[in-house]
């Protein structure tokens, strides 16, 4: 069953950046779309950015546009988001998540790697 | 953007009792719904998709219903493992939005 883990998370102050890996098991990747989902602190799930198979269509949520940068290497099964100018909103646990056979966001997900913008 | 809301907030349910969650969305979505279940620490795992499809390994105890703007997802039978948070996503159109969640205790 294909595996996705998160990576990159950490500690990081205002105004910083941090650029989250996810890798994936399994040779299935290149065939979906990807996404990032984040939930902040006692907060619920949020979308925030997805990429196509062949990276020709990308998207992101209005309050990480022109801040975070969605990647992806299938070559190298990877999903990658860049995030710069953090603020303390952008504390979270951030998933890659896919999406699957049937709509989106039905694959697999990761378990996560948590963002903390603090000073 | 589309707006989720679901409700209650949380809710309190015994073994064997069947709850319902609803999801109402701020405009026509038609069937582009689905359910996911959160345990703490753990990845959102999907239950429901487009509305009412179980997703392949999900026990039948969990069913999706509805259309447009109202939709409902509901647990029979319930089971201690079963405790989580439910969340309801809208994939009509993008950005992609979640309703708030549904604690649910057992």
């Amino acid at each position: 069953e294909v595996q996705l883990v998160e990576s990159g998370g950490g500690l990081v102050k205002p105004g910083g950046s941090l650029r989250l890996s996810c890798g994936a098991s399994g040779s299935t990747f290149s065939r979906y779309t990807m996404n990032w989902v984040r939930q902040a602190p006692g907060k619920g799930l949020e979308w925030v950015s997805s990429i196509t198979t062949t990276s020709n269509y990308i998207w992101y949520a209005d309050k990480v546009k022109g801040r975070f940068t969605i990647s992806r290497d299938n070559d190298q099964s990877s999903l990658f988001l860049q995030m710069s100018n953090l603020s303390a909103e952008d504390t979270a646990v951030y998933y890659c998540a896919s999406d699957g056979d049937t709509t989106v966001l039905s694959g697999v997900w990761g378990q996560g790697t948590t963002v903390t913008v603090s000073s | 953007d589309i707006q989720m809301t679901q409700s209650p907030s949380s809710l309190s349910a015994s073994v064997g009792d069947r709850v319902t969650i609803t999801c109402q969305a701020s405009q026509d979505i038609s069937d582009s719904l689905n359910w996911y279940q959160h345990r703490p620490g753990k990845a959102p795992r999907l239950l429901i998709y487009d509305t009412s499809n179980l997703q392949i390994g999900v026990s039948s105890r969990f069913s999706g219903g509805g259309s447009g703007t109202d939709f409902t997802f509901t647990i029979s039978d319930l089971q201690p493992e079963d405790a989580a948070i439910y969340y309801c996503l809208q994939s009509d159109n993008l950005p992609y939005t979640f309703g708030q969640g549904t604690k649910l205790e057992i």
